[in-house]
């Protein structure tokens, strides 16, 4: 189906383990997205990939790594979980030079 | 100065009166000014937006309001419905830079 999809959708893991949330669009937008969400923080972006090969700091990127080998993908690294890392995480596309960003479903992580 | 200050942070609503949201920016070089719509366990999606071109857009029974000389946009409600209980966020770019920078949302209730 077309869209934007994350997976897994519901992970638990523990302090110090590496965890990867994986983020598939269909669109071929160029523009890609990380965010985490906390209840009085809004949306706070980590990460974003303006196209293949091309990534950049957002707002709150230490902890995270991520890569774009594929338009379509953009996977979200966190090289050791810590518990201020427990969010819902989010995944969008943009397609330029429209501006309207569509989300995926969300991935929610709890760090033990 | 890259900031977007929403207000308020929680709305409660009878059903079939007007709800409206407000957002203010510093930054003059903003020039789109979307709100998200975001139900619970579901990414945000767009619901309206507008460019400082235009005073308002309305869109059904939803309408954006802006004052470029106040730096402020608004979002009106008519006729709220329960199903418009979610959260709405509002956000700002400029045209050199695909990142949103966004408000910290608020939590409408719409009471039947």
């Amino acid at each position: 189906d077309a869209g934007i999809t994350q997976s897994p959708r519901y992970k638990i893991t523990e302090t110090g383990r590496q965890v990867t949330l994986m983020c598939h669009q269909t669109w071929s937008h160029s523009y890609m997205f990380w965010y985490r969400q906390d209840l009085g923080h809004g949306l706070r972006l980590i990460y974003y990939s303006a196209a293949a090969d091309i990534t950049d700091k957002g707002e709150v990127p230490d902890g995270y790594v991520v890569s774009r080998s594929k338009t379509e993908n953009f996977p979200l690294t966190l090289e050791s979980a810590t518990r201020s890392q427990t969010s819902v995480y989010f995944c969008a596309s943009d397609r330029a030079p429209e501006k309207e960003q569509y989300f995926g479903p969300g991935t929610r992580l709890t760090v033990t | 100065q890259q900031q977007v200050k929403q207000s308020p942070q929680s709305l409660i609503v009878q059903k079939g009166g007007i709800s409206i949201i407000n957002c203010a920016y510093e930054n003059t070089a903003f020039d789109y000014f979307p709100w998200y719509q975001q139900f619970p366990g579901k990414g945000p999606a767009l619901l309206i937006a507008i460019r400082p071109d235009v005073s308002e857009k309305k869109e059904g029974r939803f309408t954006i309001s802006f004052n470029k000389s106040a730096k402020q946009f608004s979002l009106h409600i008519m006729d709220s419905q329960p199903g418009d209980s979610a959260t709405y966020f509002c956000a700002a770019s400029s045209d050199s830079n695909y990142q949103l920078i966004w408000g910290a949302g608020t939590k409408l209730i719409i009471k039947p």
